[in-house]
């Protein structure tokens, strides 16, 4: 199974302030790693397909990079609407697995 | 607008199983599977499975092989999922999530998922 390791697990960030979410994959996954969005009592909401495409609606400021093994997500000046936890999320092999999660707090 | 909707709440006791539903609408139903996912209070996502509603393929987590079955009923648009033998950590909110399979020149996958249902909240307390 592979393990994604995110980091950090939380972050308190002032609006309009860059946010950056690493995730580790403990195996090489080319591309095939998303990013999803949960804010609280609500699920989750695709932002980043394949580490770098952004879903269809996804505010420009969400952005994804990399390859093999690490990727980042990357949010350009920050909105408080941006409260919430991220998750990565492998789709390379069979058992799927997602990242432990980041949780965003504006400061 | 494309849109899956889910059964609300379960309570079971410990032993006994559960069915879960999701209903879909606004696509083709039998152009994409479905992946099921839980999250216990407060915890992060966990794959469950996936369905392929074309044939009714499914690849299970290992860690649920044995206790889970997923199914869909094509003339009413519903995936479901059954757990059963159900234990205190299975309390979870279960969601069900659409999902393409492919093939590419590197193997077979599945697509990342796009839509996903608003979550069903399953309670297994004696």
């Amino acid at each position: 199974e592979i393990v994604l390791t995110q980091s950090p697990d939380f972050q308190s960030v002032t609006p309009k302030e860059k946010v950056t979410i690493t995730c580790r994959a403990s195996q090489s996954i080319g591309s095939r790693l998303h990013w999803y969005q949960q804010k609280p009592d609500q699920s989750p909401k695709l932002l980043i397909k394949y580490a770098s495409q952004p879903f269809s609606g996804v505010p420009s400021r969400f952005s994804g990079s990399g390859s093999g093994t690490d990727f980042t997500l990357t949010i350009n000046s920050l909105e408080a609407e941006d409260a919430a936890t991220y998750y990565c999320h492998q789709s390379d092999s069979l058992p799927l697995t997602f990242g432990g999660g980041t949780k965003v707090e504006i400061k | 607008q494309v849109q899956l909707v889910q059964s609300r709440v379960e309570v079971k006791k410990p032993g006994a199983s559960v069915k879960v539903s999701c209903e879909a609408s606004g696509y083709p139903f039998t152009t994409y599977g479905f992946s099921w996912v839980r999250q216990a209070p407060g915890q992060g996502l966990e794959w469950m499975g996936w369905i392929k509603t074309y044939d009714g393929n499914t690849n299970y987590a290992p860690k649920l092989q044995g206790r889970v079955t997923m199914t869909t009923d094509t003339s009413t648009r519903t995936a479901y999922l059954e757990l059963r033998s159900l234990r205190s950590d299975d309390t979870a909110v279960y969601y069900c999530a659409r999902a393409r399979d492919y093939y590419d020149t590197s193997g077979y996958y599945l697509d990342a998922s796009d839509i996903w249902g608003q979550g069903t909240v399953v309670i297994v307390s004696s």
